[in-house]
């Protein structure tokens, strides 16, 4: 069953503005993660969040993490045509830390 | 550094063929690997993960099988191919998180 669901499903937006998606989910978690895909490419880790932590950066990634609302935002600043990609939240709310759940992703499209 | 490899990277296969999809990791000793599936547009679906070899875990009831005959390899596999199959299949391995994904294989059952 789905845990994450991210929000939008799709953003436009142009170059140089800053990109904001959200994650929500059902359960308690040890970590959440963000996940980037190219077309028709395999996932490519972003950056991971444990449920101890509330915020985290990375480069023009910034992640926040609200354990109260179950939710999470990966927020991408002065976008590039190169961030064209769908994003995927995942849950990690297994101790043996074996299980990742998935969203069903938001398709980010960056104009030049 | 570790690598993963899948492929093929696409086929096209009829109802009733059968199926085997085949991933490996180099680098890395006792990996979970997982078999998911994605539907166009969609999030991906966990089938299948291993802790070790022979050990299969099955998320999903379907007319797919895996296997972990070594230690970094898994295969997909399938008897007879169903329409409803057809999807993007993508390898992963960790060792608790994250998951390194393979570049997946674009199957269409036709």
């Amino acid at each position: 069953s789905q845990q994450g669901e991210e929000d939008p499903q799709a953003l436009s937006i142009q170059e140089g503005e800053n990109a904001t998606m959200n994650c929500s989910y059902k359960t308690s978690i040890n970590n959440l993660q963000w996940y980037r895909q190219n077309s028709g490419r395999g996932l490519v880790h972003l950056i991971l969040i444990r449920s101890n932590e509330r915020e985290k950066h990375s480069g023009r990634l910034r992640v926040t993490l609200d354990t109260s609302k179950k939710s999470s935002s990966l927020l991408i600043t002065a976008s590039r045509a190169a961030d064209t990609a769908s994003y995927f939240c995942a849950t990690d709310n297994d101790n043996a830390g074996n299980m990742l759940t998935f969203g069903g992703g938001t398709r980010l499209m960056v104009k030049p | 550094s570790q690598t993963i490899h899948q492929w093929p990277a696409t086929l096209v296969q009829p109802v009733g063929s059968p199926l085997s999809l085949e991933c490996t990791v180099e680098g890395t000793s006792n990996p979970n690997l997982y078999w998911y599936r994605q539907a166009a547009g969609r999030g991906l679906q966990l089938l299948f993960y291993s802790v070790g070899i022979g050990q299969i875990s099955s998320e999903v009831p379907q007319n797919l099988s895996a296997s972990r005959p070594q230690d970094r390899q898994f295969i997909l596999s399938s008897k007879k191919l169903l329409l409803s199959d057809s999807g993007f299949y993508l390898c992963a391995w960790g060792s608790g998180s994250p998951l390194h994904f393979g570049n997946g294989t674009r199957l269409t059952v036709t």
